[in-house]
């Protein structure tokens, strides 16, 4: 069965770094893209970015680029989210995906909370 | 960025009616290699986002044949014909064909 179990979440001040973590299971992780996407309390939902399967190459939205940052290590069959100088707008539910083709994202974590206040 | 404007926002139903889902984008979402990279997604109450239709039309495993998918260029519909309990949620249309990724705002399904 495939699963991605993400972690990381929680509170965090203005200006603070978080990094979020999804570990994938029954699935050949290192044969994937992978992707990163958020939803708002408001219910918005936005593509953050994704990262190539052998972590070569990754791409984001461009509003988010200069402060995310997507790794992958497929040794730990894990996807990684840094987030650097979070706002009160990056307040959201965090969701990693595992993305088939264009990008059908066909396998959806269970969400990873994060909250930026003071 | 390609803003998809879904409508209706909320569609209230009847279980065994047909619904129908409006998605529009501000540009045309045929890639250049023919392809028209439009899906939809599904979230169910408290569940994350599940993928139904891939490329306008193309149902994913599993997903039932009442869940049909159309349209071309700008305009796409999703139909859901004969509601069952277990489609009510909120769905989602989201284009990959021009970067980035774009979602639309969503559409709640629920009983009348």
């Amino acid at each position: 069965e495939v699963q991605l179990v993400e972690s990381g979440g929680g509170l965090v001040q203005p200006g603070a770094s978080l990094k979020l973590s999804c570990v994938a299971s029954g699935f050949t992780f290192s044969d994937y893209w992978m992707s990163w996407v958020r939803q708002t309390p408001g219910k918005t939902m936005e593509w953050i970015g994704d990262i190539k399967y052998d972590g070569s190459y990754t791409n984001y939205a461009p509003s988010l680029k200069n402060r995310f940052t997507i790794s992958r290590d497929n040794a730990k069959s894990t996807l990684y989210l840094q987030m650097s100088n979070v706002r009160s707008e990056d307040t959201a539910t965090y969701y990693c995906t595992r993305d088939l083709r264009s990008p059908e994202m066909d396998a959806w974590g269970q969400g990873a909370s994060v909250t930026v206040s003071s | 960025d390609v803003v998809l404007t879904q409508t209706p926002v909320s569609l209230s139903v009847t279980l065994g009616d047909q619904a129908s889902i409006s998605c529009r984008s501000s540009q045309s979402l045929e890639y250049s290699d023919g392809y028209t990279y439009l899906e939809w997604y599904l979230q169910k109450p408290g569940q994350s986002p599940q993928l139904l239709i891939y490329e306008v039309s193309n149902r994913f495993s599993g997903v039932p044949d009442r869940f049909i998918g159309s349209g071309s260029g700008t305009d796409f519909t999703l139909k859901i014909s004969r509601v069952e309990p277990e489609d009510l949620g909120v769905y989602y249309c989201f284009q990959a064909t021009h970067d980035p990724p774009t979602f639309g705002g969503g559409t709640k399904l629920e009983l009348k």
